[in-house]
């Protein structure tokens, strides 16, 4: 069955570093790989999507890259700030239309001012 | 409203119990989704319907858990004879048929 493996640790970065998640999966590719910010006691919140023909995506501080032969995804925040400490969920769709979509456990990023 | 809505906030029901979490979608969003949350994991796939009709329901992990759609907007999921290990997280979320889900806020369920 398809699994998805995100660090499991937290990750503690001095604020205005870079912090870098990493989302690695077995088995197929998905179509679309997607990043979630979840805060606790909240639901998920969509950040980024990135299809399988993509290579990389950035919205403003965040940027996302898609390595199909590597089987994983790199999520990285540029400059951090305290605000973005969070648990940041990395989900996988299998198929080009609205699917099945599977997430990872997180990983809980801590930004220390 | 314009977000997802889910009902019940907070339930608290004693084991054996039947219990229903109803979810109120994104107006116009064709696909919704029923995941489960434990402390520390992440969402857990339950059921995905496509309009009224059940796309996948693989994620159900057995005959306890039902769920339902009948007009293609408001989704009800039902436990029956409920178990200490259902408590979680009952997450719904809505979506157009580009990938991106809106959650709602969940439904916490407790069993005793």
């Amino acid at each position: 069955s398809q699994k998805i493996e995100q660090n499991s640790e937290a990750l503690n970065i001095q604020e205005g570093k870079t912090a870098t998640l990493t989302c690695n999966y077995t088995n197929y590719s998905p179509a679309y790989l997607q990043w979630y910010r979840q805060d606790p006691g909240r639901g998920p919140v969509f950040l980024l999507l990135i299809r399988e023909n993509e290579k990389e995506k950035r919205k403003e501080r965040l940027k996302v890259t898609f390595d199909t032969t590597l089987k994983q995804s790199l999520f990285h925040i540029t400059a951090s700030q305290p605000a973005d400490s969070a648990t940041y969920l990395c989900a996988l769709d299998f198929y080009s239309s609205a699917s099945k979509i599977i997430f990872g456990s997180g990983t809980r990023l801590s930004i220390r001012p | 409203g314009a977000g997802v809505s889910q009902t019940p906030s907070n339930k608290v029901t004693e084991k054996g119990k039947y219990v229903e979490l109803r979810c109120d979608p994104i107006s116009g969003h064709t696909a919704l989704y029923w995941y489960r949350q434990s402390l520390g994991q992440g969402p857990e796939f339950l059921i995905y319907f496509q309009g009224t009709g059940a796309a996948d329901d693989s994620g159900l992990p057995n005959d306890r858990f039902f769920a339902v759609r009948p007009e293609g907007s408001v989704s009800t999921l039902k436990i029956q004879r409920t178990e200490r290990g259902d408590s979680a997280v009952y997450l719904c979320a809505s979506s157009q048929l580009d990938g991106e889900l809106f959650f709602g806020e969940g439904s916490r369920l407790t069993v005793l």
